[in-house]
């Protein structure tokens, strides 16, 4: 079984400040972890994903994540927040003995940037 | 959207009618998904398919059935639809190039908003 927490349903911060999106999981084999950001009324956008090479992953849009073992975290972070960066992010893990990449998400951060 | 769409874009339905979502790529991906997206709850998985007429359960398949005929489409079916089947439902497709795998990345349509009365 596999499971996705993500810390913080409403995260806000200032244009400019550093973004701190918080995501832990647990799963009974080695993960592949992503992250999803979906902006209003569009779907899902893969922003990265984890998938045992390096454990810093930059993705797009300037942001990156780290993949922790032993504190079973990964977390989104960004340097400095840009007002397009408003949206709504979602940590997922990946697993399946099928094959294919079936997908548990967490609930979901809504980010807000401020000017 | 890596050329997936997903029809109808929006609906509205009464209690107790069937309804069908279509999802169609244009990619060849070997797999094809179907989630309903809820306030709280993130994504969930409802059927998800692994190759033409193979389908296989999600997380929250009860009132849902999926068909496969073609690899191109995959229609998801609410045989009678209920007021807790209001939802965002996405369309997802992974498998390029027909490889399989838990790293596959997936692509995601731009989503079909039902709502039930």
């Amino acid at each position: 079984a596999q499971s996705v927490t993500q810390l913080g349903s409403h995260v806000s911060v200032s244009e400019g400040a550093l973004v701190l999106l918080r995501c832990n999981y647990s799963s009974s084999v080695p993960p592949y972890l992503f992250w999803y950001v979906q902006y209003p009324n569009q779907g899902l956008q893969l922003l990265l994903k984890y998938t045992s090479a390096a454990t810093l992953v930059k993705g797009i849009n300037g942001f990156e994540a780290e993949f922790k073992k032993s504190e079973t975290s990964f977390h989104l972070t960004k340097p400095s927040a840009h007002m397009s960066d408003a949206a709504e992010y979602f940590c997922a893990v990946s697993g399946g003995a099928t094959g294919g990449s079936r997908l548990t998400f967490g609930e979901g951060t809504q980010l807000t940037v401020n000017p | 959207d890596a050329g997936i769409t997903q029809s109808p874009r929006h609906k509205v339905t009464e209690t107790g009618t069937p309804v069908t979502l279509r999802c169609h790529q244009t990619e060849n991906h070997r797999y094809m998904y179907w989630y309903r997206q809820d306030p709280g709850h993130g994504l969930r998985l409802i059927h998800y398919s692994y190759g033409v007429k193979d389908t296989d359960k999600g997380e929250v398949s009860d009132g849902y059935s999926v068909s496969r005929s073609k690899t191109e489409d995959f229609l998801l079916t609410l045989e009678s639809a209920t007021s807790s089947q209001t939802s965002v439902y996405f369309c997802a497709i992974s498998g390029t190039g027909g490889l399989a795998g838990p790293q596959e990345t997936q692509y995601f349509g731009p989503g079909t908003r039902l709502l039930v009365l």
